[in-house]
């Protein structure tokens, strides 16, 4: 069984100041590791992705994030948030056989202040 | 390559009455998974599909059911319509472990 939980329902963060979201999984296989990000009224865009391979993977608008296996950890982070980033992330967890179903966490909402 | 569609957007309904949502995965996947997400259980897988046959399932009552033409294009029914319904169904397409959502359908339950 898998699951996925994220520290912290809402972060609030000053524009150009550090992000950092939280995210713990459990699996009882190897996992494939996901960052999503939803705008209001929108679905899910793919932010970056840990299959196999390089721990500290880079995504989309500058976000990076590190698997730590003997954390069972898979943060985001980026280094100078922008307003356009306000928006809610998932962190995600499957398996690596084809097929196994996707587990999502509860979200966090990223609120970014002037 | 045109992203996942889903149709329609938004829909109000009436409780007791059933609905069908669509959606057209990206050309060339032949998984397609639904989800639901509401305020209150964030997402929650309802099932997948891979080359017409259900290959998982949430956990979820028998009033939700779906389903996946040869074209790879999925639709999902539910019966019954009770208010708790109310979400936002998305439907997400996958290749090689990676999901590409739709832009989701509303659905109000009244």
């Amino acid at each position: 069984a898998q699951s996925v939980t994220q520290l912290g329902s809402h972060v609030s963060v000053s524009e150009g100041a550090l992000v950092l979201l939280r995210c713990n999984y459990s699996s009882s296989v190897p996992p494939y590791l996901f960052w999503y990000v939803q705008y209001p009224n929108q679905g899910l865009q793919l932010l970056l992705k840990y299959t196999t391979g390089a721990t500290l993977v880079k995504g989309i608008n500058g976000f990076e994030a590190e698997f730590k296996k003997s954390e069972t950890s898979f943060h985001l982070t980026k280094p100078s948030a922008h307003m356009s980033d306000a928006a809610e992330y998932f962190c995600a967890v499957s398996g690596q056989n084809y097929g196994q179903n996707f587990v999502f966490g509860p979200g966090t909402r990223l609120s970014v202040l002037p | 390559k045109a992203g996942v569609t889903q149709t329609p957007r938004y829909l109000i309904k009436t409780r007791g009455q059933q609905v069908t949502l669509s959606c057209s995965p990206i050309s060339g996947h032949r998984s397609v998974s639904w989800y639901q997400q509401t305020p209150g259980q964030g997402l929650q897988f309802l099932f997948e599909y891979f080359s017409e046959t259900q290959r998982n399932k949430g956990n979820f009552p028998g009033r939700f059911s779906g389903r996946q033409f040869s074209n790879s294009r999925s639709e999902m029914n539910v019966s019954t319509l009770e208010l708790g319904d109310s979400a936002l169904y998305l439907c997400a397409s996958s290749l090689n472990a990676e999901q590409y959502f739709g832009p989701g359908t509303r659905l109000t339950v009244t």
